[in-house]
């Protein structure tokens, strides 16, 4: 079976600026996360989606960022304005069914951002 | 709270020795645990998991990992390292029911000659 995809694998662009990051998760998978993963560090959950809801968004800057997965399949992340600090992979993760602390997530290749 | 301790952030190891990689959890509720794999630009990758089913985890490409309660600890072994297990490799805890993965911050594993 396919895996997540994600697009585009590298992006660079100038602080200020606009960026947005997709996803395509695992055909059949409820459960759609976003991390975010800065150099030397574990990856820290952005958002989660169950379906097309939101179920966690704790740790997403919502001044800049924003995140959507319209008819709960594809998903997109925007950062406006980027800052510098926002330099990372963002991965984008996804797993069958939702509520199970052992449920298995699959990994994308990442977006690798670099904000100048 | 959970979270998770990975020490070393860095483990070389020669082709043919044994790999440890240490993690140690803090849950206060029965912990679900987690090690994933990352090759240089790719994604992350299920090595194995813990639920509580048995408490020696074989995972793929001959990793294994052994809960221990008492100790607080989950670490990843592997009899004889190969040239291709260099990577990064991270602990991860989910404690809750929202599947929501805790990360430690890695462990990057150098395989020499």
């Amino acid at each position: 079976e396919a895996g997540v995809a994600q697009s585009p694998r590298y992006k660079i662009i100038e602080k200020r600026q606009s960026v947005a990051f997709w996803c395509n998760p695992i055909s059949g998978h409820a459960t759609l996360y976003w991390y975010q993963q800065i150099l030397g560090q574990g990856p820290k959950l952005l958002i989660q989606f169950q379906n097309n809801g939101v179920v966690d968004d704790s740790q997403l800057p919502k001044d800049r960022f924003s995140a959507e997965r319209l008819k709960g399949v594809d998903s997109t992340l925007k950062i406006q304005p980027a800052k510098l600090e926002d330099s990372a992979v963002y991965l984008c993760a996804s797993s069958l069914a939702f509520g199970y602390s052992q449920e298995t997530q699959y990994f994308g290749p990442g977006t690798r951002l670099l904000v100048l | 709270a959970q979270s998770v301790t990975q020490l070393g952030s860095h483990v070389s190891v020669s082709e043919g020795a044994l790999v440890l990689l240490r993690c140690n959890y803090s849950s206060s509720v029965p912990p679900y645990l987690f090690w994933y794999v990352q090759y240089p630009n790719q994604g992350l990758q299920l090595l194995l998991k813990y639920t509580s089913a048995a408490t020696l985890v074989k995972g793929i490409n001959g990793f294994e990992a052994e809960f221990k309660k008492s100790e607080t600890s989950f670490h990843l072994t592997k009899p004889s390292a190969h040239m291709s297990d260099a990577a990064e490799y991270f602990c991860a805890v989910n404690t809750g029911t929202a599947s929501k993965l805790t990360f430690g911050t890695g462990t990057r594993l150098q395989v020499t000659l």
